[in-house]
């Protein structure tokens, strides 16, 4: 069984710290894919990032950076200088890699809401 | 063209009522997705079609009943709800399982936020 866990409820920064969400994966597949999404207020869940199992190298795009280790079953999400439009819940999600018989089931974690304050 | 498109946006029934939900996409996927999700909890699968049949149903009640007219549309019939399946209703989007595409991230329209009263 798959499982993610975001243990981290919720966070909040001031504009411009740097912020951390960590996110831990427990499956049995030697292949899998690692998600990460953002929900603003606006109830829209935003794609931000793939991470294939076999890639464990590190992805930075502007300000959100990525760290996948799969030494630790982790794949946390980074991101600097926060700003208030940063505010969101954000969900980290694993499912199997094409092919398998539960393709396109997302195992959501409970997601880590983040405030920026002004 | 990356977006899912969800009407309504909004919709209160009663429990007797009947009501469709549709999504819409135009990116060429082959997987469709709904998801229902309550205030504070992250979104739950309920029914996934790749390549337009039906392959993954998560034991949701009948009175759900999900509808693939073809490869661009999806539908959620909506008959008999209850107080409890208010919540927001998500529809989703990916390259299917063989399309040998790359990955199967899924992108998301902006929801149906539904009111059974």
């Amino acid at each position: 069984a798959q499982k993610v866990t975001q243990a981290q409820t919720e966070i909040s920064v001031v504009e411009k710290e740097d912020v951390t969400l960590d996110c831990v994966y427990e499956t049995r597949d030697t292949t899998y894919y690692l998600f990460w999404y953002k929900q603003p207020p606006s109830g829209e869940l935003v794609f931000l990032i793939r991470r294939n199992s076999f890639d464990e190298q590190n992805e930075i795009s502007g300000r959100y950076s990525w760290n996948f280790q799969k030494s630790t079953s982790s794949f946390n999400f980074t991101i600097t200088a926060s700003q208030v439009v940063d505010s969101a819940v954000y969900f980290c999600a694993l499912s199997e890699a094409p092919g398998g018989t539960s393709y396109g089931k997302l195992t959501f974690g409970q997601g880590t809401i983040l405030t920026v304050h002004p | 063209d990356t977006e899912v498109t969800q009407t309504p946006k909004h919709l209160v029934m009663g429990m007797t009522n009947k009501k469709s939900l549709k999504c819409e996409q135009h990116m060429g996927h082959r997987a469709m997705y709904w998801y229902k999700q309550k205030a504070k909890k992250p979104p739950e699968l309920m029914f996934v079609y790749s390549y337009e049949k039906l392959s993954i149903n998560e034991s949701v009640p009948s009175r759900f009943s999900p509808e693939c007219p073809n490869s661009s549309l999806l539908n959620l019939h909506l008959h008999a709800l209850q107080p409890e399946d208010s919540a927001l209703y998500l529809c989703a989007s990916s390259h299917g399982a063989w399309d040998g595409l790359g990955g199967n991230e899924q992108f998301f329209g902006p929801g149906t936020r539904l009111t059974v009263l």
